[in-house]
């Protein structure tokens, strides 16, 4: 256990519904991170949150997807009108400034769109 | 852009035997490299960090080391175990203001007991 964790760890949809993923990264951790992960690749980086500014995003990031991070606490993924092609991982990971900003990931979501 | 590739993608070793995972990414500018493990369905467990102004890390029987100028890395597992099976991915960091990592595709050991 990192100490950072995910809810749900898994969500199966219908392709068009919405769906809200949640992540409480390590207390102290000012940053914030969602990658995604589909089987057999690598995580891609998705978006970024410094405290309560979302920093950057990936082109990756289409406009379905939006972020937030208020209070600069733990963080929300949502989706809407989900796709086939939605299905992935969803990882969350988080590290505090110093220890050569280590990255410390959640266990995921794991999201099927039917 | 930073591109990070891992080879071989796929790895099965007897128990006991010692191996080396390898990784290489185009940018040399890295400000540290992360080595993980992921077992199948979980998330991502951090294993060793190297920061740029570092050769190498250690902890118990993995070791990895860091050689910017020809852009690779290196992640030694010594007297190999069953528990050792999983994809093992290394990822490098930009440094340029949010930190973000760029994965390798990683590479899936399986050690036959």
């Amino acid at each position: 256990d990192t100490g950072v964790s995910q809810d749900p760890r898994h969500k199966i949809t219908k392709r068009g519904q919405n769906v809200t993923f949640r992540c409480d990264p390590i207390s102290e951790h000012n940053r914030l991170y969602w990658y995604r992960q589909t089987l057999g690749q690598g995580p891609e980086f998705l978006t970024y949150f410094q405290n309560e500014a979302q920093l950057e995003k990936s082109r990756l990031l289409s406009d379905r997807f939006s972020a937030e991070r208020p209070k600069g606490s733990f963080s929300t993924l949502e989706i809407q009108r989900t796709e086939q092609g939605d299905s992935a991982m969803y990882l969350c990971a988080s590290l505090t400034s110093g220890r050569g900003n280590e990255q410390f990931f959640g266990p995921g979501t794991r999201l099927t769109v039917l | 852009k930073q591109e990070v590739t891992q080879i071989p993608a796929a790895l099965s070793v007897p128990e006991g035997e010692n191996l080396v995972l390898n990784c290489s990414f185009t940018d040399s500018a890295i400000y540290n490299l992360q080595w993980f493990r992921q077992d199948p369905g979980k998330g991502l467990t951090s294993l060793l960090l190297i920061q740029s102004s570092q050769r190498e890390q250690t902890s118990g029987r993995l070791n990895a080391s860091l050689d910017k100028s020809s852009g690779r890395s290196t992640l030694y597992i010594a007297a190999s175990q069953p528990g050792d099976s999983a994809t093992y991915l290394c990822a490098s960091h930009s440094g340029a203001g949010s930190y973000q990592l760029t994965f390798g595709k990683g590479t899936k050991l399986s050690v036959i007991p």
